[in-house]
């Protein structure tokens, strides 16, 4: 049974760098792409951006200019960075497994608890 | 504002069946595009429900269903149960501007 947990800090400073890692257990990272979510306080699910073992990666283009997705098979984790954050970053970060079956059809299956992240001075 | 346009909100009774809505265009849905529905339970993660359109992860009861025609979604809950009281979203793929996965902006379901 595989198992996502969200870590990192849960206040960030404007303008600084959001940086969050994501630790799959049960099972390998080297398989399925692996993606990261979030939830603004009392709002809906954004999609951040995937990436894949392989180094495949893709960002939601509202965000990709500040968007880094990368994976660390060595530690079956995968992390995130958001740089240049402002208040309306605020919001829960999920991380999730992703299945991409073609450019279009991609689902997550698995997600973890979710992390809240606050952007403040 | 998403690409993706459910109802705010839907209410039933127990025993009843539910329909939630997910209405697209031409650069997602009606382009052919499959959609996929998660669950949100308060204060939960999501939980994947249906991807494909119509097809249900092993796990998810037989009482959730959907359905795909044109430029709109469905998803149907039969048999509602106050468990079932959550937070719906649809998720497809929009190709406009550079392509990616978008989110319907979800919608309450409330068992009266």
């Amino acid at each position: 049974q595989v198992q996502l947990q969200e870590s990192g800090p849960g206040l960030v400073k404007p303008s600084e760098t959001l940086s969050l890692t994501c630790s799959v257990s049960g099972g390998s990272i080297s398989v399925y792409y692996w993606s990261w979510i979030r939830q603004p306080p009392g709002k809906g699910l954004e999609w951040i951006g995937y990436t894949h073992y392989s180094g495949n990666t893709n960002y939601n283009p509202s965000l990709e200019s500040r968007v880094t997705i990368s994976v660390d098979t060595s530690k079956n984790q995968f992390s995130l960075k958001l740089s240049s954050v402002t208040a309306a970053d605020t919001a829960v970060y999920y991380c999730a497994r992703g299945h991409l079956r073609n450019y279009s059809f991609y689902y997550m299956d698995v997600w973890g608890k979710g992390t809240t992240v606050t952007v403040s001075s | 504002q998403s690409v993706l346009t459910q109802p705010p909100s839907v209410s039933g009774a127990p025993g009843q069946r539910v329909t939630i809505s997910c209405t697209g265009s031409s650069s997602n849905l009606g382009a052919g595009f499959h959609v996929h529905w998660y669950q949100q339970l308060p204060g939960a993660a999501p939980i994947l429900l249906i991807y494909g359109n119509n097809n249900r992860p092993s796990g998810v009861p037989d009482r959730f269903s959907g359905s795909k025609s044109g430029t709109s979604a469905s998803l149907a809950i039969t048999g509602l149960q106050a468990e079932d009281e959550a937070d719906y979203y649809c998720q497809s793929y929009d190709s406009g501007l550079s392509g990616f996965w978008v989110f319907g902006g979800g919608t309450k379901l409330t068992v009266l």
